[in-house]
């Protein structure tokens, strides 16, 4: 268990509506991740951070923004959610200061826009 | 751009019939290969890292290995309970984030 929990795990929001997912860690750990599943793509970054108020966009930001005012959590906001952003949604965290680069996912925010 | 590419999409076993995963990359240094096991409604496993060419790993039934264009993740007398998603990821050395694969899924007849 990496010590991440994801919320909600399951939402389903109307288009137009602005929608925050919640990424907490318990593992004091500095990286922080937000990505997408789609079937046919894979896992796409959308935004990550490097530290508290520190974060950089990945390959599919668009639509989306981030913050990060407290180690421990990392907050993903749909400014105005659309039917194209129904997907799965994992948090992840890492810590490189040891040299270990692994990346450890949450289980999962499942979000249907309609 | 980093890219990874795994093969098949799909592989389909039979219990105890032994088969290999590909994973073939392109990466500006690679920093690092991640392999992950994801289960249906579930978050990706960490499984493995390998850093360079001609390391090898090696867990229960799975066997990962590198060269310096792909990796393989070798299944040794698969069971039933090794079917899952099969995950490959790469990390370049001036990066923080992994670049996947689409993934392999495994199903494991008994």
């Amino acid at each position: 268990d990496a010590g991440i929990t994801q919320s909600p795990r399951h939402k389903v929001t109307e288009t137009g509506t602005p929608v925050t997912l919640r990424c907490h860690q318990t593992e004091n750990h500095r990286y922080m991740y937000w990505y997408r599943q789609d079937p046919g793509h894979g896992l796409r970054l959308i935004h990550y951070s490097y530290g508290v108020k520190d974060t950089d966009k990945g390959e599919v930001s668009d639509g989306y923004s981030v913050s990060r005012s407290k180690t421990e959590d990392f907050l993903l906001t749909l400014e105005s959610a659309t039917s194209s952003q129904t997907s799965v949604y994992f948090c992840a965290i890492s810590e490189s200061r040891t040299g270990e680069n692994t990346i450890y996912f949450g289980e999962g925010s499942w979000l249907t826009v309609v | 751009e980093d890219q990874v590419t795994q093969s098949p999409e799909a592989l389909r076993l039979q219990e105890g019939e032994s088969s290999s995963l590909n994973c073939s990359y392109t990466v500006s240094g690679l920093r690092g290969l991640f392999w992950y096991r994801q289960d249906p409604g579930k978050g990706p496993e960490f499984l493995f890292t390998l850093y360079s060419a001609g390391e090898e790993k090696e867990k229960e039934r799975l066997k990962a290995t590198l060269t310096k264009k792909e990796s393989f993740l070798h299944i040794t007398a698969p069971k039933p309970e090794d079917s899952a998603t099969y995950l490959c990821a790469v990390r370049s050395v001036n990066d923080y984030k992994l670049s996947f694969g689409a993934g392999t899924t495994v199903t494991v007849r008994a």
